[in-house]
């Protein structure tokens, strides 16, 4: 059973704070990718990696950043929260390949800004 | 700018008729399209897709119906039920070699007993 997991469920924090995300997956996909998730937004792309080490800016980057020192674990970075980052972030992942449209999401941590 | 668009914010129907989202898609070099469904507090997860090979997809009570030529699909759950209650994505593969997916705004559809 393919598994996405992410660190916390709930988070809150101070503005100005650094914040991590971590995200794990168990199904040893090459793709990794963090979205935020906004009423009325819809699922928007901050960053993606499709490697070790490798990272790409999606949609909307700024006052992000991220890492991936191993294959199974990717990590949203925000340098110093801001209230307009709070929101849901969602972790997913999928393989490279014919099959690789669909993205396997995790369950999503909701973060506050205060 | 998106390029996959779901115009209807929300949707209410009663148990037992027919649900009908609807999506619209402005890049004519999609070629697959996926729906997403997503209950709060939980990630979305793989409902049903479609190749622009064909124009109609079925498992059980949901189908997915592709136009190409009016760039527009839809998605019917026949029969609705309170459990299909949720945010349903529409998604395409922007077509890029990184997996990459553009989704839409999302709309929540609500089943009333």
């Amino acid at each position: 059973d393919v598994k996405v997991t992410q660190s916390s469920r709930y988070l809150v924090k101070r503005t100005g704070e650094k914040v991590f995300l971590e995200c794990v997956q168990d199904m040893d996909h090459e793709n990794m990718f963090w979205y935020r998730q906004d009423p009325g937004l819809g699922l928007r792309l901050i960053y993606f990696s499709y490697d070790v080490k490798m990272k790409e800016k999606g949609d909307i980057p700024e006052g992000y950043s991220v890492s991936r020192e191993k294959k199974e674990r990717f990590s949203l970075i925000l340098e110093s929260a801001s209230t307009n980052q709070t929101s849901m972030y969602l972790c997913a992942s999928s393989p490279i390949g014919q099959g690789g449209h669909e993205q396997y999401f995790g369950p999503g941590t909701r973060l506050t800004v205060t | 700018d998106q390029q996959v668009k779901q115009n209807s914010p929300s949707l209410s129907v009663q148990e037992g008729r027919i649900s009908i989202l609807n999506c619209d898609y402005t890049n004519s070099m999609f070629d697959y399209f996926l729906w997403y469904k997503k209950y709060p507090a939980e990630g979305p997860t793989f409902l049903i897709s479609i190749s622009s090979i064909k124009d109609k997809n079925e498992d059980g009570r949901f189908t997915v119906f592709l136009n190409k030529s009016a760039k527009h699909l839809s998605l019917h759950i026949v029969p609705s039920q309170p459990g299909d209650s949720a945010v349903y994505f529409c998604a395409a593969p922007s077509g890029d070699s990184w997996g990459k997916l553009q989704f839409g705004a999302g709309t929540q559809v609500v089943v009333t007993p």
